[in-house]
């Protein structure tokens, strides 16, 4: 099946500053991506949508100018989560739609944030 | 999006078949039925899909109802390693999102 890959798979950062989550489809082009978090013991839940070359579309509350989205290509998509602060520590995953298998959604493997 | 209903957790003993359900009960015409399961500190894997009939792979077959409002998902086997998390999604050819509901974890016994 499609690979999607996400780096980095774990991350710590100090309060305050910013970190950069990347998701590259590897062997297909992805129109579109999106982003979730998932708090321990808690389903995925759905942040935003990202489509190549436009402006991402956020789910109800959820802050577009504190997590900056950037899908610049068919094969990556970015997640910025800007001024972090402890409540930001999740687990953010990735997931690609491919323009030629619209019935299928492949994950990437998760990226663990903590930030301290 | 048309919303899924499964129970909050389910055990199993190692060795024994499976039988993971889901309703779906509002789903429509153009909605496939997707099974995924995650592994803990890991992103969602694939397991299977369908839209009308059964159908069977490697990992798991799943069974659709004549009327689509309610699925199953059939492990043969269960292993240690089938302990995880299983999300019914429905996902509509060529729609935008994929909606999890709160899934099934899976508890496999030795």
């Amino acid at each position: 099946g499609a690979v999607v890959s996400q780096h980095p798979s774990r991350v710590i950062c100090k309060s305050g500053t910013s970190v950069k989550i990347e998701c590259r489809s590897l062997d297909f082009q992805a129109t579109t991506m999106f982003w979730y978090r998932q708090f321990p013991k808690q389903s995925l839940m759905l942040m935003a949508t990202s489509n190549e070359g436009s402006k991402a579309t956020y789910e109800q509350g959820v802050e577009k100018d504190k997590f900056l989205i950037n899908h610049a290509s068919l094969t990556l998509s970015t997640l910025t989560v800007t001024s972090a602060h402890p409540e930001d520590s999740s687990f953010y995953i990735c997931s690609a739609r491919a323009k030629s298998i619209q019935t299928e959604a492949f994950f990437g493997q998760g990226t663990r944030l903590t930030v301290v | 999006d048309a919303k899924t209903t499964q129970p909050n957790s389910m055990e199993s003993n190692e060795e024994e078949p499976v039988h993971l359900p889901c309703n779906h009960s509002t789903i429509s015409g153009t909605d496939y039925i997707h099974w995924y399961r995650q592994l803990p500190s890991q992103g969602p894997e694939y397991v299977i899909h369908g839209l009308t009939s059964n159908v069977n792979n490697r990992m798991a077959s799943l069974a659709i109802a004549e009327d689509r409002k309610s699925s199953t998902l059939i492990l043969h086997r269960a292993t240690l390693r089938d302990a995880a998390v299983y999300y019914c999604i429905l996902i509509i050819t060529g729609g935008f999102k994929t909606i999890f509901g709160a899934g099934t974890r899976l508890f496999v016994k030795a």
